[in-house]
């Protein structure tokens, strides 16, 4: 089946420090991978997004590549900042006949100051 | 944001009652998710819809149930509610001219006692 497994956290960081959220899945097919943010009190919003191999997203500072051969998408980030506080999920889009997003279980980042 | 309102933000109710959840769209999209958020889960997909009157099962659907009588509003009932329903619950919808992305509403906390 597909799934998304990314570590849990929580993570902790010092401001302008560097930033790696790992996310791997499992997919049958060629999906679009997705990152999303969850601002405290709010609901998802998207971040980043890739929709096929080697592909990079980009956003506020953030990366991530879309790595076929390791079934990878992690998210980085080269100097966080105190804003950047939020819980983050690794997503993929399944291209059947509705597509649905498949959310991993989402890493806690705080980042202090 | 795609003017999607959830109500109520919040709700207690007691085990075995009825309780209906609304998510209501202003910009007519076609695709809409309900979602739940736990801890350690990350965001599980309950039913989603297609269309009026279109709807299917997600993969935590037990004990829920969805209609969709007009595009802009999507209810999700439980029938009897159970202390396992306690979650935060997430209405979406996929915004086919907005490159496919994903908009959520606020969230409701839903905690049954």
């Amino acid at each position: 089946g597909n799934s998304v497994t990314q570590m849990e956290g929580p993570v902790t960081l010092s401001e302008e420090a560097f930033l790696t959220i790992n996310c791997t899945y499992t997919a049958t097919g060629y999906p679009s991978l997705f990152w999303y943010v969850q601002y405290p009190g709010e609901g998802l919003q998207l971040l980043l997004k890739a929709t096929k191999a080697d592909d990079k997203g980009s956003n506020k500072g953030f990366e991530a590549t879309y790595r076929k051969e390791t079934t990878s998408f992690h998210l980085e980030k080269g100097s966080v900042q105190v804003s950047d506080s939020a819980v983050y999920f690794c997503a993929l889009g399944v291209k059947t006949s509705y597509d649905k997003v498949i959310f991993g279980p989402g890493t806690s980042l705080s980042v202090i100051p | 944001d795609a003017g999607i309102t959830q109500s109520p933000r919040h709700k207690v109710t007691e085990t075995g009652t009825p309780v209906t959840l609304r998510c209501h769209q202003t910009e007519n999209h076609r695709y809409m998710y309900w979602y739940r958020q736990d801890p350690g889960h990350g965001l599980r997909l309950i039913h989603y819809s297609y269309g009026v009157k279109d709807t299917d099962k997600g993969e935590v659907s037990d004990g829920y149930s969805v209609s969709r009588s007009k595009t802009e509003d999507f209810l999700l009932t439980l029938e009897s509610a159970t202390s396992s329903q306690t979650s935060v619950y997430f209405c979406a919808i996929r915004a086919a001219d907005r490159d496919e992305k994903l908009f959520f509403g606020s969230g409701t906390q839903l905690s049954v006692l």
